[in-house]
Parts: C-alpha cells; structure tokens; sequence
C-alpha cells in the first residue's frame, strides 16, 4: 500500500529554535500533501496544503512565516517551525492524496513529536 | 458551517461488537472516511463510503445514508488491540477534508 515517510520522529530543542520537518511519498507522486496538527487528546487540526511547483494553502489562524512550507518535488514536503517556543510543543503530522487510487484517501506519515523546552 | 459529531468516548468489551456513529452537516458530499488512529500515533486509513449501503471490510464495516447525513463504523469480534480513537472524515464540495473530533473506543477485558 502506499508509504509516507515523516522524518524525524522525536525533537527536543531550545526556544528558538528552527525545526525542519520532512515528508515523503514513498511509493506514488503526491502533488499535494496536507500538515497537521495535533493537541493531546484534540483531533486532527489543518495547518496548510501543500502544493507541488506553489505556495501553500494556510488555514485561517495558522501564521505561514511561522510555519514555512516547501513543496518541491512531487514527493518531497517540508514544515520548517522557525524560531519555536514552547506553545508550539505539539504532534505534527503530515499525509499525501494517493492518486493511484480512485478515492484518493490520505495517507499518514508517522508524525513528529515536537517539544520546545 | 460544516460540522461532523462522533460520540467522545465509547467503552465494549472484548470479543463483543461496536458501531461508532457519525453525522455529519457539509457543504457538499464526495465521500466519508474512517480513520484509526492509536495513542501517540498517526491516523490510518479503514475505509471509505461514497455511496449508500455497507462496506464490509473483515471485522470492521462502514455503513453511509447520504439522505440522512449519517456514517457508522462497526467493529466486531472486538479485540483489546482495538482501542483507539476513530474518527471520521467527509470530503465536502471542495474536496477538503473535514475532520470529526473522533471517537475513543476503550476495549475491556
């Protein structure tokens, strides 16, 4: 089935801090993955879209110089987290629309831990 | 607005069966997902309803009314391994990706 490969897993770091986060689709071209994130026991919450060759699509509330969102291959995003503090502590995931398949359902990374201390 | 509600909690016990119910209001309708998503972990994909009717898929089976605005996910031959959280996901006119709040399933010896 299709993989989505989020790198890395776990970041512990100091207030400041620019966190670089990579996802990829391992097994299909994904012109458009999506960044999310999650507070403990909360849902899923939309950062952005991210689209292959443009700019990213960010939700209302989410500031797109804080969360810097590169798309340049069709299997390459990443979520830069630049100068961190500790409100951003959270679990961000990212997922890939598998086109291969007529539904096209999201795929799921396996997320990154982020701590800012 | 859109909106998806799921129950927040559920307890069953093992080797009983479960059905998970979610409604949704949206604006447009492309389709309803289930995800499973265990504690600390990413969500991963069950199953998919674009038309009315039930999806069987092993242990686990969808069911959509389009008419109704309404899902559910039925789990059966419940195992402890199926606690987690599942939630549900309608794909609005848009394409989006509406998220429901998710639903944590306890599983009890």
């Amino acid at each position: 089935g299709a993989v989505v490969s989020q790198h890395p897993s776990r970041v512990i770091c100091k207030s400041g801090t620019s966190v670089k986060i990579e996802c990829r689709s391992l097994d299909f071209q994904a012109t458009t993955m999506f960044w999310y994130r999650q507070f403990p026991k909360q849902s899923l919450m939309l950062m952005a879209t991210s689209n292959e060759g443009s700019k990213a699509t960010y939700e209302q509330g989410v500031e797109k110089d804080k969360f810097l969102i590169n798309h340049a291959s069709l299997t390459l995003s990443t979520l830069t987290v630049t100068s961190a503090h500790p409100e951003d502590s959270s679990f961000y995931i990212c997922s890939a629309r598998d086109p291969g398949t007529e539904y096209q359902p999201q795929h799921f990374g396996d997320g990154t831990r982020l701590s800012i201390l | 607005g859109q909106n998806i509600d799921q129950p927040t909690e559920m307890t069953a016990t093992e080797g009983a069966i479960v059905q998970i119910n979610c409604t949704y209001q949206t604006s447009g309708f492309n389709g309803l997902f289930w995800y499973q998503q265990h504690a600390g972990e990413a969500p991963t994909f069950l199953s998919y309803n674009v038309l009315d009717g039930l999806e069987e898929k092993g242990r686990f089976s969808s069911f959509l009314s389009r008419s109704k605005g309404y899902s559910y996910l039925l789990l059966k031959e419940l195992q402890m391994k199926d606690s987690a959280s599942y939630l549900c996901a309608v794909v609005d006119s848009n394409y989006q990706l509406i998220w429901g709040a998710g639903t944590k399933l306890i599983i009890k010896p």
